[in-house]
């Protein structure tokens, strides 16, 4: 089971600022929040991810919480080629091994 | 440049028949991972492995057998066990649980149709 919580659909103007959320209450203190964005058809792309400090690279901006329950990708300027499907994803140990584990994500609908 | 081949791109099977994708990395990462996608869904783990010649069982494994052989090969097969094959198959790999961060780079997926 995923252990993030996103919403489903988020809309943005182009140009604007786009603020993805993802809630991870559960997270363990070493565990890395990781962001990937799917475009139609294709394999997820890495974005961005994050520890304790907030990120940032030529891609987007990860903003996580003091607490570390939630976090957030920020896209500064987003244009039509960013609509995809976002995912935030935590690593999930399981039988001392540890895989990641992908959730539904945030579909992102970039309007012109 | 370095990354992660997936083929075919495109594959059609007869219900009953046993198909095999492949799946190459010339990244030299320790990890290499099956997910399954659904129209309209998530990623689902089928298999991973961690180090040549094991592997482990993810979330959706019945119907699904891989092997190990070579650092650079993860080939899945999907037999006719598997009662709903269709789907977009992603393959990826990651340099291992060892380092701090875990980043999976991903191929472009094969679709399987069955007829």
């Amino acid at each position: 089971d995923a252990k993030t919580t996103q919403p489903p659909s988020m809309d943005c103007a182009e140009g604007r600022a786009a603020n993805l959320p993802c809630n991870h209450s559960t997270i363990s203190g070493n565990e890395y929040v990781y962001w990937y964005r799917q475009i139609h058809s294709q394999g997820p792309q890495y974005i961005i991810h994050g520890l304790k400090n907030n990120e940032t690279n030529e891609m987007a901006s990860l903003i996580i919480t003091e607490d570390r329950k939630s976090s957030t990708l920020i896209l500064p300027h987003a244009t039509l080629r960013d609509t995809a499907v976002y995912y935030c994803i935590v690593r999930v140990n399981q039988g001392g091994s540890e895989k990641l584990v992908f959730g539904k994500g945030t579909k992102l609908t970039v309007n012109p | 440049d370095g990354g992660i081949t997936q083929s075919p791109k495109y594959l059609f099977r007869k219900e009953g028949q046993n198909v095999t994708l492949s799946c190459e990395q010339n990244l030299n990462h320790d990890a290499m991972y099956w997910y399954r996608q659904d129209p309209g869904q998530g990623l689902r783990l089928i298999y991973y492995s961690q180090i040549v010649n094991d592997f482990q069982k993810g979330d959706i494994a019945e119907g699904y057998s891989v092997s190990r052989e070579k650092k650079e090969s993860f080939p899945l097969t999907v037999t006719s066990a598997q009662k709903n094959p269709t789907a977009f198959y992603l393959c990826a790999s990651s340099v291992g649980r060892h380092s701090g961060a875990n980043v999976l780079t991903f191929g472009a997926g094969s679709r399987l149709t069955v007829l």
